[in-house]
């Protein structure tokens, strides 16, 4: 299966500032996804990155607060605006591989808002 | 949308037991039924998954089984180990994926 690059792997930010998470799939894929994941509890859709166009998002999550790049097939960036406390946590970029078979996700982002 | 709802939340066995985790869904258009294993600190990992043309699916000691007519479908892990220990996590969907909230599996030496 395909690889996923994601960095940075951990960070400790401001509250008010805004850090970007890269994305980088060793391979095409159809479909790239961000989730959140808050420590020992389940992964929450952030939104699907759509190649070219505006990303999809999920209930509660907004273009303001998360916007998302993919220019291509193969990258994908989300970043987490004007951080509070509240936004810290795990995030995790995912991939559908080519033929649709399988989701596989990046290693993940620790951020810590301070 | 669609709701996954998994049981139990936890679950220790004893070394050489099996293991059953357990999700239900409830859009009948999700047709992709993964099941990810999440070591601590770590990324989840696709461990087993079927699709809704399939009934069960096996790979050594782990298997699924899906029941589309009662939206649920099952991890059965046989001859548990130590190294078993993890999070597992049941997912539904079809384009985009809905997680269930997780199994803590321990197991025993």
């Amino acid at each position: 299966s395909a690889v996923i690059s994601q960095k940075p792997s951990r960070d400790i930010c401001q509250r008010g500032t805004s850090l970007t998470i890269q994305c980088q799939v060793d391979s095409q894929v159809t479909m790239m996804f961000w989730y959140r994941q808050q420590p020992g509890q389940s992964l929450t859709l952030i939104a699907t990155a759509n190649q070219g166009s505006e990303a999809t998002y999920e209930s509660g999550f907004v273009i303001d607060k998360f916007p998302i790049s993919r220019p291509n097939l193969t990258f994908s960036t989300l970043t987490v605006s004007n951080m509070s406390p509240e936004d810290s946590s795990i995030y995790l970029c995912s991939a559908l591989d080519r033929m649709n078979t399988e989701a596989f996700f990046g290693q993940g982002t620790r951020l810590t808002v301070v | 949308g669609e709701n996954v709802e998994q049981h139990p939340s936890t679950l220790s066995v004893q070394e050489g037991d099996s293991a059953v985790i357990k999700c239900t869904y409830s859009d009948s258009a999700s047709n992709y039924f993964p099941w990810y294993k999440q070591e601590l600190g770590k990324r989840p990992q696709l461990i087993i998954d079927i699709r809704s043309n399939v009934g069960e699916k096996k790979d050594q000691r782990i298997a699924v089984t899906l029941n589309k007519t009662a939206k649920h479908f099952s991890l059965h892990i046989t001859e548990t180990q130590p190294e078993d220990s993890a999070v597992y996590f049941c997912a539904a969907g079809y384009s985009t994926l809905t997680f269930g909230k997780g199994t803590m599996l321990l197991v025993s030496p």
